[in-house]
């Protein structure tokens, strides 16, 4: 059972067009929502994160929308590149102790 | 340059022969965790360690036990493998809590044959 339900699973854009994916969670304790990218062949690296006191996050390119209300958040990619080529995935997590909960993935590709 | 090291990277082994995953990071991190990627699935939480000599369960620690004996090393041993442990393994690192960003090694493929 995903905590943390993320969709689409796979994703195809054209280069500078927007890239959306959606992540949405039941537990309300959820106190931090980070987003990750993955290369093939290599770890996960933190992105960028959100905590549920704010509505809106932007770092460069890169922005996270979270809705409280609907327990929703999503990740923005705005003027994709094929560089942004990856498998995002977001993640929970409550409180103290490092436990992050993970959706389950999605595969972007930017077409260049 | 701030590094969480794994090895093996690749391992192809046999049912129930005991294995070991090794994971050292450069850092002085508090938090460290094993992870499992599965298809489908995203990354679950196998094990995570607060500090030497502190460890807890994660989502899915059946079949899997930790160590933390330095503060830097956090060794992943499978006693006796079975297939439905055929994952990519990742180790991850953070400095005091989990919303720290976290530092994840580059994996290590286990094949249980």
């Amino acid at each position: 059972q995903q905590q943390v339900k993320q969709s689409p699973q796979s994703l195809i854009v054209q280069k500078g067009g927007i890239s959306i994916i959606n992540c949405a969670y039941e537990n309300t304790a959820f106190d931090y929502f980070p987003w990750y990218q993955q290369f093939p062949g290599k770890g996960p690296a933190l992105l960028i994160a959100i905590r549920p006191d704010v509505s809106e996050k932007k770092e460069g390119r890169f922005t996270i929308s979270f809705n409280k209300s609907a327990k929703q958040f999503s990740l923005h990619i705005m003027d994709s590149q094929p560089g942004d080529s990856a498998t995002y995935f977001c993640a929970a997590t409550v409180g103290w102790g490092n436990k992050l909960v993970f959706g389950a993935g999605t595969i972007l590709r930017v077409k260049s | 340059e701030a590094q969480v090291t794994q090895n093996p990277r690749y391992l192809i082994t046999v049912t129930g022969k005991k294995l070991t995953v090794t994971c050292s990071q450069n850092m002085n991190h508090e938090y460290m965790s094993w992870y499992r990627q599965d298809p489908g699935l995203g990354l679950r939480q196998i094990y995570y360690s607060m500090n030497v000599e502190v460890t807890d369960k994660g989502d899915v620690p059946e079949g899997y036990k930790v160590s933390r004996k330095e503060k830097r090393n956090f060794p992943l041993i499978l006693e006796s493998p079975s297939p439905n442990q055929t994952s990519l393994y990742f180790c991850a690192s953070s400095a005091n809590r989990a919303d720290q960003p976290q530092h994840f090694g580059d994996g290590t493929r286990l094949s249980i044959l």
